[in-house]
């Protein structure tokens, strides 16, 4: 099946400092990537998506500013975390689609970001 | 903005009895996934449904999309201490950008 990986898989920084991560479509291209957030025991709150060469569409209430999103290529998205505060502190999900459907959505498994 | 709403929150089943979890979305959708989420883990894909009235089986797993396209069910017949874990539906829309929408979960406990 279709594999996405994230990099990296858990990171500690220290506030004011920024933080990237990496979704990468192993085995296939993505036409569209997706950026979730997730707290403990809740739900997946989507920040934005991502369409190769073209900005991305953030959610209301996500400062695109602080949540810096590059999909350079069809199969690299990177979700860069800016001036991190505590607050930031959270489980972050891509997932990447293969095609412009309404298809399943392969999830890689997850950057812990822990801002100290 | 569309909403999806999910309950139970949390379910306990002994080994053995069935689990239901159901999906309510304050839109039409027009496609309703399933995820599962192991403790730790990431969401995996177990299916989608598009059709009005779809029910779909996965082994012991039924899926249900109702005829108003805005509600669905998971139902797990007998379940096993591997069906441990949250799980999530997801609404799709019929915009250009394809999103999904989570509902909140249900986090399943089977007791052995």
């Amino acid at each position: 099946g279709a594999v996405v990986s994230q990099h990296p898989s858990w990171v500690i920084c220290k506030s004011g400092t920024s933080v990237k991560i990496e979704c990468r479509s192993l085995d296939f291209q993505a036409t569209t990537m997706f950026w979730y957030r997730q707290f403990p025991k809740q739900s997946l709150m989507l920040m934005a998506t991502s369409n190769e060469g073209s900005k991305a569409t953030y959610e209301q209430g996500v400062e695109k500013d602080k949540f810096l999103i590059n999909h350079a290529s069809l199969t690299l998205s990177t979700l860069t975390v800016t001036s991190a505060h505590p607050e930031d502190s959270s489980f972050y999900i891509c997932s990447a689609r293969a095609g412009a459907g309404a298809g399943e959505q392969y999830f890689g498994p997850g950057t812990r970001l822990t801002v100290t | 903005g569309q909403q999806v709403m999910q309950i139970p929150q949390y379910q306990h089943v002994q080994e053995g009895e069935d689990f239901t979890t159901y999906c309510n979305s304050s839109t039409t959708l027009s496609n309703i996934q399933w995820y599962k989420q192991r403790p730790g883990g990431h969401p995996v894909f177990l299916i989608q449904l598009v059709k009005s009235g779809e029910v779909k089986k996965q082994k012991r797993l039924t899926f249900q999309f109702g005829e108003a396209k805005k509600n669905s069910s998971l139902h797990i017949t007998a379940t096993q201490t591997t069906d441990v874990g949250t799980y999530f539906c997801a609404g799709g829309n019929s915009g250009s950008a394809r999103q999904l929408t989570f509902g909140s979960g249900t986090q399943l406990t089977v007791l052995p």
